[in-house]
């Protein structure tokens, strides 16, 4: 079974700073997915990543399919950034769910 | 507005009592999903299901039962053999159920216990 790890588990950062979320996982995998939890607890999905790098908006998301790690960048953050962000994967080419990291718990001070 | 809706938000019961949590989804999906998050750890799978009068067991399926009778829902019931139910149950669906699929969430129902 994959293992997901992610880094910081916290997070705590001024408005405009570069954020830079870390997830790794131990088996090779065929899709990996960002998501972002608000403090009610809705999930919202923002990125899937079989290879290479998506940007959408402030949010980037990278992924090394050698080094089995992938990054999820914010560029000028803001307060409404703050959430916890959620690493997922996926493995194979079935439809058993998904092997949730953690989540990295990031706040953005004004 | 396309999405998936849970009901309800908030959920109390007696030690003892099954209950079911409601999930509704009109995104015309084929494959549903159950999870449950506690503090400090990531999402488990409860349940999944493909299609229509399917379903599978997931990582942690003691103590939870589910039925997909129609495309559009997906209830969970928590019974009373489930020995720590207090949790947030959160719903989900996707296109075809594949692990590439985006995931589509609701927005959770908390379910405490007492």
């Amino acid at each position: 079974k994959n293992e997901v790890e992610q880094s910081p588990q916290n997070l705590t950062a001024q408005e405009g700073e570069f954020i830079t979320i870390n997830c790794s996982y131990s088996v090779g995998i065929s899709a990996l997915h960002w998501l972002q939890q608000h403090p009610g607890g809705g999930i919202v999905s923002l990125f899937m990543l079989s290879s290479g790098k998506k940007k959408h908006g402030r949010l980037i998301a990278t992924i090394n399919i050698q080094e089995k790690h992938s990054s999820l960048h914010i560029t000028a953050s803001h307060p409404r950034d703050s959430a916890v962000y959620i690493c997922a994967v996926g493995s194979g080419g079935g439809a058993d769910g998904l092997t949730f990291g953690k989540g990295t718990h990031l706040i953005i001070q004004p | 507005d396309g999405g998936i809706t849970q009901s309800p938000k908030y959920l109390f019961r007696k030690e003892g009592q099954n209950v079911t949590l409601s999930c509704e989804q009109n995104l015309n999906h084929d494959a549903m999903y159950w999870y449950r998050q506690d503090p400090g750890q990531g999402l488990r799978l409860i349940y999944y299901s493909q299609i229509v009068n399917d379903f599978q067991k997931g990582d942690i399926a003691e103590g939870y039962s589910v039925s997909r009778e129609k495309k559009e829902s997906f209830p969970l019931t928590v019974t009373s053999a489930q020995k720590n139910p207090t949790a947030f149950y959160l719903c989900a669906s996707s296109r075809q159920g594949s692990r590439a699929d985006t995931q589509y969430f609701g927005p959770g129902t908390r379910l405490t216990v007492l």
